[in-house]
This record gives structure tokens, sequence and C-alpha cells, in this order.
């Protein structure tokens, strides 16, 4: 099982609509949880971090932390073309020496 | 604005030539980080430094070396490239190791090996 695993996609969602992207992670003891967004030839940027079970906004963005089944969510709502980047999920991992681990990112396109 | 820059953002070395990419920080942070990225794979850590403490991860090629002189600067040093050495390189500070704290990315350089 990879340590942090994404669905690659591309997964495509029409402009204003709710683009849902998905993480889930192999280690329980996990405490950290962090979504990238990097376009295409860029560096990642960060778009969230979320700590707690439950819930986090900011802006039309939502992460989504349920430690018990072991994964976190991204939510955009009001998807727009701009969007459309490569989004990264990263996790600590308190086994691993308490490194961070990467997924390989779930491609999004938002359809004008 | 406080800010992560890497120079320089493209940057052209012929096989087995020495190459250097640099990495500066206005944030004030103690961890900084050299990540490797190729194309559809996910950021992989070279090393990282918590202030002058060095951590070289266990499947860094020894070709890949890292220099740290202040808070300010960190130096990533190419030996002698290889053509699978060819990728984006990463800086990131953060104010913590332990995986706590949100990455900072720098714009990168984009290294081409001929």
């Amino acid at each position: 099982q990879k340590e942090v695993e994404q669905n690659s996609g591309p997964l495509s969602v029409p402009e204003g609509a709710i683009a849902s992207l998905n993480c889930t992670y192999s280690d329980r003891g996990s405490q950290s949880f962090f979504w990238y967004r990097q376009y295409s030839g860029k560096s990642p940027e960060l778009i969230m971090f979320i700590y707690s079970n439950g819930d986090k906004e900011d802006g039309r963005f939502t992460a989504q932390l349920n430690k018990a089944s072991q994964y976190v969510s991204l939510l955009i709502r009001d998807s727009q073309p701009s969007d459309s980047a490569t989004y990264l999920c990263a996790v600590n991992m308190p086994g691993n020496n308490r490194k961070l681990i990467w997924g390989l990112g779930t491609s999004l396109a938002v359809n004008p | 604005d406080a800010m992560v820059i890497q120079n320089p953002r493209y940057q052209v070395t012929q096989f087995g030539k020495p190459v250097t990419l640099s990495c500066s920080q206005t944030l004030n942070h103690n961890v900084m980080y050299w990540y490797q990225q190729k194309s559809s794979q996910a950021p992989k850590l070279l090393f990282h430094y918590y202030d002058k403490d060095f951590n070289n991860e266990a499947d860094t090629p020894d070709n890949f070396q890292s220099r740290r002189p202040n808070t300010s600067f960190c130096f990533l040093d190419i030996r002698s490239p290889g053509l699978g050495d060819a990728a984006m390189y990463l800086c990131a500070t953060s104010t913590s190791d332990r995986g706590r704290s949100p990455l900072h990315f720098g714009n990168g350089t984009r290294l081409t090996v001929t």
C-alpha cells in the first residue's frame, strides 16, 4: 500500500461546479495534512492545511479530515478555469521519521 | 513580502559539468529543504537543514551536496550531472522539520543536462 494515495485524474468539472479531490494515507499516527496546487512547470503553492478532524474553510476551499477513515479531502466551490492544475496532498508520517510524504497529485481541469 | 527566491530559474549544464543552484529566504525559517521533482512525479526530498544541522536522505546520491552558510542562504551542488538529473529543483522553508508546519516553496530551478 502506498503511503499517500491520490486519484491521478484527470478530474474534469464544468465552471461553477464543486471539485472534490481525495487523498488517503497509511500512517494512523499522521497529524498534519497539506494541500498544494501546482501549475504546469511551476512550483507547488500551499492552498490549505488541516490538523484536526472536521472541516476547515478558506474562501472557496474546504479541507475535510477524517482520521478514523484516514482520508483528507479538498473541495473547491465555484470552480474556475484558473483552478485547473495538479493538486498535491502531503501528509506527515510519524512512523517515517516525521517525514512529509507526498501523493502523486490529481490533475484538475475546469471547463469553461 | 517575505519569500523564498531561487536562482537561476533555468539552468543548462553539460553532462559531467558541476553546477550550483542557489536559494535564499527572507522568512527567517529554521528549516530549508531541497527537493527534486521530475515530470508527473511527486517532489522527492534530497536533504534538509535544521539551522546548521544537515540531514541527508538515505537514497540521495553522493553526486548531490548542499551548503548552508547562514540562515538565509542554501546551495545545491551537483558534482557531475547526468542526464537523469534533469529535473525541477525546489527549495522550500518551514519553521519545523517535524512535518507539522507548511512548506513555503521558491519558484524552482529547471535544470537541463545536455
